[in-house]
């Protein structure tokens, strides 16, 4: 099983809809956990940190489920700029720091 | 002030040839880190940089992967007898502090590597 295991998508979304997505995490002894957006051929960006009780940032909301070993990331009234890869990132204990595979959301005009 | 950068943007290579690629993270920043991302891939990291020290480089693939940072600045990431499979987009990143805190880490473009 992979560390850390999001869906590959592409998730087609409408502009205005609002979209989320999961990544699971192996490791129950990870510590920290951020969502990066990635957009095609450039480098991650760090979008959000995700506490354990939830932000918010904007249009963008980060969860973390520590009993089911997952986060969230939920995105209000999506824009077409919101059309990237959303990498999902979990550090451990020993400050390991693993990312997901990523997950390609299409906004649709 | 300038984010990170790495060079070159591209290099293309002939198996069996050594390459050498650069890193200049944000000044100040004491923790550097390299990672390898193939096509349809999250970053796969490879090594971590505090100061001039590698804190942990267990992420690198095989003994023909190599990276210094002599002064704690400028790293260079080092490939000896490239294969076909080495071929990817390295990226680099540094953070302020570096591992033992909520720091972030900050990208540089990446060099797209490409083994013939």
């Amino acid at each position: 099983r992979k560390e850390v295991e999001q869906d590959p998508g592409p998730f087609n979304v409408p502009e205005g809809a609002t979209v989320a997505f999961n990544c699971t995490y192996s490791n129950s002894a990870s510590q920290s956990f951020f969502w990066y957006r990635q957009d095609c051929r450039k480098e991650p960006k760090l979008l959000m940190s995700v506490y354990s009780s939830g932000n918010e940032d904007g249009r963008f909301t980060a969860q973390l489920n520590r009993a089911s070993q997952y986060i969230s990331l939920l995105i209000r009234d999506s824009k077409l700029s919101d059309s990237a890869t959303y990498l999902c990132v979990a550090r451990g204990r020993d400050d390991k720091i693993i990312f997901g595979k990523g997950t390609r959301l299409h906004i649709l005009p | 002030g300038a984010g990170v950068s790495q060079t070159p943007s591209n290099k293309v290579t002939e198996k069996g040839k050594y390459v050498e690629l650069r890193c200049d993270p944000i000044s100040g920043h004491t923790a550097l880190y390299w990672y390898r991302q193939s096509l349809g891939q999250g970053p796969e990291f490879l090594i971590y940089f505090q100061g001039t020290g590698a804190a942990d480089d267990s992420g690198l693939p095989n003994d023909r992967f190599f990276a210094v940072r002599p002064e704690g600045s400028v790293s260079t990431l080092k490939i000896q007898r490239t294969e076909r499979g080495d071929s990817a987009v390295y990226l680099c990143a540094s953070s302020l502090n570096g591992r033992g805190g909520p720091d972030t880490q900050y990208f540089g473009p990446g060099t797209r590597l490409t083994v013939l």
